[in-house]
């Protein structure tokens, strides 16, 4: 596709529920970071991949919080026994390689746990 | 003390207005500096991007950097009800992958 695709776009959880979210990147691009985006903050970071390495997941709030990327393509972040302070907007962005400054985001994965 | 600093507002201006949007920052090793647009529900934007310190134009948009005061700034001319939405500003490190770090957005209105 022409951009960041992510799935779903929306989700609610329950307390405690496990949830995995999807980001489909650009075609190419080596790079790819997820953030969390808590309402009315900017968005975190929260782990960074280049290929199917996971070189940075210094921003993951807990061991809750797990992503990967094994084919150096879509990459996947899940999150187990969900709580309510993980409610936020998650965003993948990915870039065409690690010297590239410009990221693309996608449109995020908004996340609502009950 | 976070790194980067923004207002939040809400700013609201008339159509046609000159709109300037400001971050400060903390840490002297940032080198990259950008600002993204964010309309609601959607993903960030980049609307403009700064390589150390000085000044970019880019139609209606002029972005500025000062690292001596550690400040960077952008202005939007005639300003239109479109460009109604937040905006982040973002910097990062030179070297190294580019971990981008967010202010925590400003939200614009701009009314006719």
């Amino acid at each position: 596709g022409a951009g960041v695709s992510q799935s779903p776009r929306y989700k609610v959880a329950k307390r405690g529920q496990d949830v995995a979210l999807r980001c489909d990147p650009i075609s190419g691009h080596v790079s790819l970071f997820w953030y969390q985006q808590a309402l009315g903050q900017g968005p975190e970071f929260l782990t960074y991949f280049q290929n199917e390495a996971q070189l940075d997941k210094s921003g993951l709030p807990s061991d809750r919080f797990f992503a990967e990327r094994p084919e150096g393509s879509v990459s996947t972040l899940k999150i187990q026994r969900t709580q309510q302070e993980d409610s936020a907007v998650y965003l993948c962005a990915t870039n065409r390689d690690r010297r590239q400054e410009t990221q693309y985001f996608g449109p995020g994965t908004r996340l609502l746990v009950l | 003390q976070k790194e980067v600093e923004q207002d939040p507002g809400p700013l609201s201006v008339p159509e046609g207005a000159i709109v300037s949007l400001n971050c400060t920052y903390s840490n002297s090793a940032f080198q990259y500096f950008m600002w993204y647009r964010q309309y609601s529900r959607k993903g960030p934007e980049l609307l403009m991007y700064t390589y150390s310190s000085g000044n970019k134009e880019d139609g209606r948009f002029t972005a500025q950097v000062d690292k001596s005061s550690k400040y960077i700034s952008l202005f939007i001319r005639d300003s239109q009800p479109s460009d109604s939405a937040t905006y982040l500003c973002a910097m990062n490190r030179y070297g190294g992958y580019n971990k981008l770090i967010f202010g925590a957005g400003t939200r614009l209105a701009v009314h006719p």
